[in-house]
């Protein structure tokens, strides 16, 4: 059973670059694509983009000039790096397996994280 | 950017009986060259990680009781349990996959009347 453990700082100051790691235990993370997404208090699920294993990236318009993912398949992680971060970055980040086949290709998710809460503030 | 819009918010439904939760899409998400349909259903119950219900809008993940059900076309869909049990208090959302930005709805939560 796959399983994916979000881990990094709780509190990260304004203009500072969150990091996060994500930990995909119970199976490898080669032969997939791997994903950020994101719920600030209150408000929807956002997609902030995804990776795969070989590099490739895709992320989505609205956060794209302040997103960075990798993946490190020697320790079988991916990593997010949000740069200039205010308030309206507080939310709990969850990272998830995405799952891709056929074309025009598929995106839906099939493992998940338990999230992890990112506040932003001084 | 596609926007999908959910409804109910929230609905109490007594134990035995059928939830209904609905999804509309801004623009159709059924893809004239394979006429699939590009939405998943997830539910998500406090302190554990989303859960892949649906795909295809219809599609019953594996694992998945047959009392989820998900239906519908183009830009309205629906996803049922048929038969409400306590360990499907939760809350559910859709997403399509039909273009990039992957986009989700605002979230249905599913209580016990």
């Amino acid at each position: 059973q796959v399983q994916l453990q979000e881990s990094g700082p709780g509190l990260v100051k304004p203009s500072e670059t969150l990091s996060l790691t994500c930990t995909v235990s119970g199976g490898s993370i080669t032969s997939y694509f791997w994903s950020w997404i994101r719920q600030p208090p209150g408000k929807r699920l956002e997609w902030i983009g995804h990776i795969y294993y070989s590099g490739t990236t895709n992320y989505n318009p609205s956060l794209k000039s302040r997103v960075t993912i990798s993946a490190d398949t020697s320790k079988n992680q991916f990593s997010l790096k949000l740069t200039s971060v205010t308030a309206a970055d507080t939310a709990v980040y969850y990272c998830a397996r995405l799952f891709s086949s056929g074309w025009p290709p598929s995106y839906y998710f099939d493992y998940w994280g338990q999230g992890i809460l990112v506040a932003v503030s001084s | 950017d596609i926007v999908m819009t959910q409804s109910p918010d929230s609905l109490a439904v007594s134990l035995g009986e059928r939830a209904t939760i609905n999804c509309k899409s801004s623009q159709s998400v059924l893809h004239s060259s394979n006429n699939k349909n590009y939405l998943a259903w997830y539910q998500r119950k406090p302190g554990q990680p989303s859960k892949l219900l649906i795909y295809w809008a219809s599609t019953r993940e594996s694992g998945v009781p047959d009392r989820f059900s998900g239906s519908g076309s183009g830009t309205d869909f629906t996803l049922t349990i048929s038969s409400l049990q306590a360990e499907d208090v939760a809350l559910y959302y859709c997403q399509q996959y039909y273009s990039i930005p992957l986009t989700f709805g605002g979230g249905t939560k599913v209580e016990i009347k």
